[in-house]
């Protein structure tokens, strides 16, 4: 079965950029998100990108995708010290059928 | 919409005892999941609903763990007998068409 792996941990200072990076097993994974959690809340969808992409812009946020390594990464630019969360990329070959890494903690310093 | 809504927040309770979990889904939303959350373990899918029918159980760790969805508004997650190594997040989500997961703040379970 699919298995998504992530860096647990990033510490940046504000105002650089923050790179997230993930890996994921299954080459049929069509779906591929980033969500974000903060303290004591659910996780929100920050953005997705379908394996028919290779980058995809969305303000601060890109994302890209190396479908031949099967790499997802996550860049911030202009880091803040809200964007301080944790980071889940999440893969699947269904949109209800994902797995979830296991999280990077990104500590935005001032 | 105030989007999915869990309770209770906090549950601590003791071992054996019977655990139930509730969850709204957003109005319209087709599917409804639960999710739990653990440091060892992660985010895991215990269970995924579409139109109130259970479509994929596979998550659910044993027999003590059910879920009902009676109807579009509401769901269950009920736990009985309670272990420690219960204790985690347990969130509910819920999606329509388009594949995007609306998390609810989760229910965070204590089993002494």
């Amino acid at each position: 079965g699919e298995d998504v792996e992530q860096s647990l941990f990033l510490s940046v200072r504000e105002g650089d950029s923050s790179v997230i990076n993930c890996t994921y097993t299954d080459s049929s994974s069509t779906y591929l998100y980033w969500y974000k959690q903060e303290p004591g809340a659910g996780l929100q969808l920050l953005t997705y990108i379908f394996s028919n992409m290779d980058m995809k812009q969305d303000q601060r946020l890109t994302v890209l995708l190396n479908k031949k390594d099967k790499h997802l990464s996550l860049r911030i630019a202009d880091t803040q010290t809200g964007d301080s969360a944790i980071y889940f990329c999440a893969a699947g070959d269904s949109s209800y059928k994902l797995i979830f890494g296991s999280g990077t903690r990104l500590l935005v310093r001032p | 919409d105030a989007g999915v809504i869990q309770s209770p927040r906090h549950e601590v309770t003791e071992m054996g005892q019977e655990v139930t979990l509730r969850c709204k889904p957003i109005s319209g939303h087709n599917s409804l999941f639960w999710y739990r959350q653990t440091m060892m373990r992660g985010l895991e899918l215990l269970i995924y609903f579409n139109n109130n029918v259970p479509i994929d159980d596979s998550g659910m760790p044993e027999d003590r763990f059910s879920a009902k969805m009676p109807n579009a508004s509401f769901s269950t997650l009920k736990i009985q007998p309670s272990e420690p190594r219960d204790s985690a997040v347990y969130f509910c989500a819920s999606s329509s068409n388009t594949g995007e997961l609306f998390f609810g703040e989760g229910s965070r379970l204590t089993v002494l």
